[in-house]
């Protein structure tokens, strides 16, 4: 009976390498969000995916960012070459489908800290 | 673009009194508003939603009102408890095309309630 997963809840980077973000969205759930929450901010919409689809990606920086949802495992938010403006806490939801209010609330995970040294 | 607003960043009240959290949006028709709590160092927890053909919802000591008119709700917690202290966020529905699935937040309001 496990709610989203994000892991690791801590990531710590250089500038110039790669961040990887992993997102295990509550079982039986098909539809998963990225969110950034930058400090002193509020939640902004990054990207989000159906199984193998990219759905909406508008909110998501067109470099260095990228996100999948494959058919088996984790969906996965790559950052490449982090500088330290990326250094924020990423939060993962998932919503089972968008059919009704009730099924498509969006259930949210504990959030990946990442930090750019 | 669209906008929302919460009332006020801090709002401290005593045990037993009612909160009242407000958001405000701009240039938005969104199909439903949802009110979530967020802790330190946690992903935030969904609490209510209400439709906007809807006036009013409530869930145990909490209520929810939604004036698409003021394009404005109003969030109560009733008999407030120390426990209810964390920050609340107005989160919107996207209404039209691809955007139906993303939910856009304010900036959310902190809660202190004080013994």
């Amino acid at each position: 009976n496990a709610g989203v997963m994000q892991n690791p809840r801590h990531l710590v980077r250089r500038r110039g390498q790669e961040a990887r973000l992993r997102c295990s969205p509550v079982k039986g759930h098909s539809h998963v969000y990225w969110y950034r929450q930058l400090p002193e901010e509020g939640l902004k919409f990054m990207v989000y995916l159906q199984k193998e689809n990219i759905i909406d990606e508008s909110g998501m920086p067109k470099e260095r960012f990228s996100a999948e949802f494959p058919k088996e495992g984790p969906s996965i938010l790559r950052i490449q070459q982090v500088v330290r403006g990326d250094s924020a806490a990423y939060f993962c939801a998932s919503s089972l489908t968008l059919r009704t209010e009730a099924t498509d609330t969006q259930y949210f995970g504990p959030g990946t800290r990442l930090t750019v040294l | 673009s669209q906008k929302i607003e919460q009332n006020s960043e801090a709002l401290n009240i005593q045990e037993g009194k009612t909160a009242t959290l407000t958001c405000n949006y701009t240039n938005y028709s969104p199909a439903y508003l949802q009110w979530y709590r967020q802790d330190p160092g946690r992903g935030p927890v969904f609490l209510l939603l209400i439709r906007e053909n809807e006036k009013e919802k409530r869930k145990e000591r909490l209520k929810v009102t939604f004036d698409t008119t003021l394009k404005q709700s109003l969030f109560h917690i009733t008999a407030s408890q120390p426990a209810d202290s964390a920050t609340y966020l107005c989160a919107l529905k996207g209404d039209r095309g691809s955007t139906l699935g993303r939910l856009y937040f304010g900036r959310g309001t902190q809660l202190t309630v004080w013994p």
